[in-house]
């Protein structure tokens, strides 16, 4: 089983401010099967990148992912106050699929 | 538009089963997977299996073989998931997910409580 650790825990940052959220594999993610989601607070998860740098059908361009093999980063070029929320990254290159524990992103 | 829409919340005694209903709308059911995620309090999210609804091939987590059924209704355009033996542990929100670009729609969410 992949483990997924993802860094930090918890960031704070400003509105306006650049967000860097780090996930990191316990082995190399097959075929680049990285994806990003965004959970607010008793809603379903969105799903914001997949193949670990394509945006998904309706997400800005202010978002965006990068990464390959065992280390991945979602980056939020400037914050706006809708982006604060928990943030999960998920490997869906071999089963079971696992996420990372998420990092949740609070104003500072 | 693309819509997963699950059955209503549940509360279970230990021991008892429970099946969750994730109806689909918007797109052609039989050509994509439905995955099944759950989401314990304050936990990270939890793949736990899915199904082809094109030919009824299903897959488990081995967490959860054993004690979930994943199935569907390609009439009604509908996948279940259904959990037995329940313990405490599994109080959660279920949710079904749909694999297309990764899991890139999802349901509301179905809240199971386990509780005597």
């Amino acid at each position: 089983e992949i483990v997924l650790t993802q860094s930090p825990d918890t960031l704070s940052l400003s509105p306006g401010e650049r967000a860097t959220l780090s996930c990191r594999a316990s082995q190399s993610v097959g075929s680049g099967y990285l994806a990003w989601y965004q959970q607010k607070p008793g809603q379903a998860p969105r799903l914001l990148i997949y193949g670990a740098s394509s945006r998904a059908t309706g997400i800005p361009d202010s978002f965006s992912g990068s990464g390959s093999g065992t280390d991945f980063t979602l980056t939020i070029s400037r914050l706006e106050p809708e982006d604060f929320a928990v943030y999960y990254c998920q490997q869906y290159g071999s089963s079971p699929y696992t996420f990372g524990q998420g990092t949740k992103l609070e104003i500072k | 538009q693309v819509q997963l829409v699950q059955s209503g919340a549940e509360v279970k005694k230990p021991g008892a089963s429970v099946k969750v209903s994730c109806k689909a709308s918007g797109y052609t059911f039989i050509n994509h997977a439905t995955h099944w995620v759950r989401q314990a309090p304050g936990q990270r999210l939890e793949w736990m299996g899915w199904i082809n609804a094109g030919n009824d091939n299903t897959r488990y987590s081995q967490k959860f073989q054993g004690r979930v059924t994943i199935t569907r209704d390609t009439s009604a355009s509908t996948a279940y998931m259904e959990l037995s033996g329940l313990r405490s542990e599994d109080t959660a929100v279920y949710y079904c997910a749909r694999r297309g670009d990764s899991f890139d729609y999802w349901g509301q969410g179905t809240l199971v409580t386990v509780s005597s």
